[in-house]
């Protein structure tokens, strides 16, 4: 089952930051946070991971509370070809293949 | 890297028929995935591969799916005989082994049983 809450849509101005909360309570010390998009009719792709410190790469940031029980994916200049389905997912980084499971996701909808 | 190459893109067979998916995995990757996507279940995880050995296939859906990974460079998932409930996307993705390892996944192949 997915250890992760999210809202199932949201939108956002074009231009505008895109803030896209996860909730994961449950999660251990042992597992990562993932952020996957998946743009319609494409593969999931990935976005950014993280531990515990806060992430940053070319497509996002990924802020994870101190407490771990909640992340945020940070889109800073969200476009429209940013409108898809992100799906936060906790993994347990000693059980590679397993627990990589996909919850529904938030829809984001960017807005022109 | 190609990333992770499947084939068919899109296939439409009649029930009854044997469908056969494939998948390239990322060269140097150990694990490889299969999932399938419908608009009822969402992404569902139906099998994983270790170096090309099934660890887990308790998301396979029933005896009518198999699936095989011969090498390191390749797996097939094969239904026989397909249902009209088999329409879906199925994707292949792989991974390297570590800690903080990523999938990536491949296009999908677009299936549809009439």
């Amino acid at each position: 089952d997915a250890k992760t809450t999210q809202p199932p849509s949201m939108d956002c101005a074009e231009g505008r930051a895109a803030n896209l909360p996860c909730n994961h309570s449950t999660i251990s010390g042992n597992e990562y946070v993932y952020w996957y998009r998946q743009i319609h009719s494409q593969g999931p792709q990935y976005i950014i991971h993280g531990l515990k410190n806060n992430e940053t790469n070319e497509m996002a940031s990924l802020i994870i509370t101190e407490d771990r029980k909640s992340s945020t994916l940070i889109l800073p200049h969200a476009t429209l070809r940013d409108t898809a389905v992100y799906y936060c997912i906790v993994r347990d980084v000693d059980n590679y293949g397993q627990n990589f499971v996909f919850g529904p996701g938030t829809r984001l909808s960017v807005l022109p | 890297d190609a990333g992770v190459i499947q084939s068919p893109r899109h296939e439409v067979t009649e029930m009854g028929q044997e469908v056969t998916l494939r998948c390239k995995p990322i060269s140097g990757h150990d694990y490889l995935f299969w999932y399938r996507q419908t608009m009822m279940r969402g992404l569902e995880l139906l099998i994983y591969f270790n170096n090309n050995v099934p660890i887990d296939d308790s998301g396979m859906p029933e005896d009518r799916f198999s699936a095989k990974m011969p090498n390191a460079s390749f797996s097939t998932l094969k239904i026989q005989p397909s249902e009209p409930r088999d329409s879906a996307v199925y994707f292949c993705a792989s991974s390297s082994q570590g800690p903080g390892n990523t999938i990536y996944f491949g296009e999908g192949s677009w299936l549809t049983v009439v």
